[in-house]
């Protein structure tokens, strides 16, 4: 079975900074992906990077990197020069990439608060 | 290109009663999804499609709940009756195919259940 972990229930950030979201995952699964959504409050959940667990480079999108570290099991979201509309909850989500369907399992989020 | 649509987008309801959730794929996308999110935690999945095809109900309470998607397109949740405990946001997804590693699930705005 897949968990996902993420122990920050809180983050606070200055707008401008940076600001890391941990994620550690558990699995016995060679091949899988790691994803990272954020959902405002609206309630949309919104893809923001992807990670493939054979991806030799750390995925990264615009000011969002993946710190993927396979050895210690972690993909922590790292935002850069935080915005005020980055403010919300962020999710650390993972899924096997075997033959068949394998179900996106989430972890329970971070909520991140930037502040001016 | 538009997002995947759910309406409506708040319910609020005695116990006992039915209530359904509608949901508008992105257009394209054969796999369709319906997730449940408690206040605190991350989606669970309840139920996947492939075109009109339920796939994977495992996670889904079949006593009271059901779903359709007639001719692989729009897709209706419902309750039937509905209980205090399902209160909760109730997510849909869309993906393309799982022929793509990464298999990404684009999500709707959900729908906010409160059952008095």
């Amino acid at each position: 079975a897949q968990k996902i972990t993420q122990t920050q229930p809180g983050m606070f950030v200055q707008e401008k900074e940076a600001v890391t979201l941990d994620c550690t995952y558990d699995t016995s699964d060679q091949s899988y992906g790691l994803f990272w959504y954020k959902q405002p409050s609206s309630g949309e959940m919104i893809f923001l990077i992807y990670q493939g667990s054979y991806d030799e480079q750390n995925a990264t999108e615009g000011r969002y990197s993946l710190n993927f570290q396979k050895a210690r099991k972690s993909a922590n979201l790292v935002i850069s020069a935080s915005q005020l509309g980055d403010s919300a909850m962020y999710f650390c989500a993972m899924r096997p990439m075997n033959t068949g369907f394998q179900k996106l399992v989430f972890g329970t989020g971070t909520r991140l608060l930037v502040s001016p | 290109e538009a997002g995947v649509v759910q309406s409506p987008r708040y319910k609020i309801i005695e116990k006992k009663q039915p209530v359904a959730f509608w949901c508008n794929p992105i257009s394209g996308h054969n796999t369709l999804y319906w997730y449940r999110q408690n206040l605190g935690q991350g989606p669970e999945l309840l139920i996947r499609y492939e075109n009109e095809e339920a796939v994977d109900d495992s996670q889904l309470p079949k006593d009271r709940f059901s779903a359709e998607r007639l001719k692989g397109v729009d897709s209706t949740l419902k309750i039937q009756p509905a209980e205090l405990g399902d209160s909760a946001v109730y997510l849909c997804a869309s993906s393309r195919s799982l022929m793509m590693s990464a298999e990404t699930q684009y999500f709707g705005p959900g729908t906010r259940l409160l059952v008095l």
